[in-house]
């Protein structure tokens, strides 16, 4: 039973363009939010975090966006930069939680 | 940099032999995770540890594998009598409490 969901396996973006990977989620317990970059053969790196008291965290090129009603999480890189292609996960979990939910993950290309 | 170190990188292994995977986390992290990475999937948690306890390990398969967190030295996963279906990436993460968890770059496990 997946509870987060990356629906898009896959996303090219043009250097310099607005690259946004979406992410939903089923359980309405979850209040905090991460998104991990990985490259291949390494680990996942944390981007940036989000708690569900708020439904913006803006970290330099990186934001993610929370729409708590709809279950859907967003992050948003701008300018995209080739360095930035990888595997983007969200992950989820609920507050005093231990476990974290991971998304299939979103594989960026951004084209120089 | 301490951050989280797992070893070995890789590992091969035939079938019905045994597996250990440690996993050092973060100076000052008790908190200790490790995740599995299934070909074309995302990460599944399996089991959740502080110092000397299992705190969850409702994602682990109740048979053949374990984990350990000593109070000196890294945290052991175990697979005994590994099947080709554990071939998979294994990720551990630490975290100071129970928010942004730090991952190291994973065990490779391939069973012939």
């Amino acid at each position: 039973d997946q509870q987060v969901k990356q629906n898009s396996p896959s996303l090219s973006v043009q250097e310099g363009r607005i690259s946004i990977l979406n992410c939903d989620y089923t359980n309405s317990m979850f209040d905090y939010f991460l998104w991990y970059k990985k490259y291949p053969a390494e680990g996942p790196t944390f981007l940036i975090s989000i708690s569900s008291i708020k439904d913006k965290n803006e970290d330099g090129r990186f934001t993610v966006f929370l729409n708590k009603s709809a279950k859907h999480l967003s992050l948003h890189i701008v300018p995209s930069q080739p360095g930035d292609s990888a595997v983007y996960f969200c992950a989820a979990s609920e507050g005093n939680g231990n476990q974290f939910y991971f998304g299939t993950g979103t594989s960026l290309t951004v084209i120089p | 940099n301490a951050g989280v170190m797992q070893n070995p990188r890789h590992l091969v292994r035939r079938r019905g032999q045994e597996a250990r995977l440690r996993c050092s986390p973060v100076k000052g992290h008790s908190h200790v995770y490790w995740y599995r990475q299934l070909p074309e999937e995302g990460l599944k948690f399996m089991v959740y540890l502080q110092k000397e306890n299992i705190i969850d390990e409702s994602g682990m398969p109740k048979e053949r594998f374990s984990a350990e967190f000593p109070k000196e030295g890294p945290s052991i996963l175990r697979i005994q009598q590994v099947v080709r279906g554990d071939s998979a990436a294994y990720f551990c993460a630490s975290s100071q409490s129970t928010d942004t968890q730090y991952f190291g770059p994973g065990t490779r496990l391939t069973v012939l």
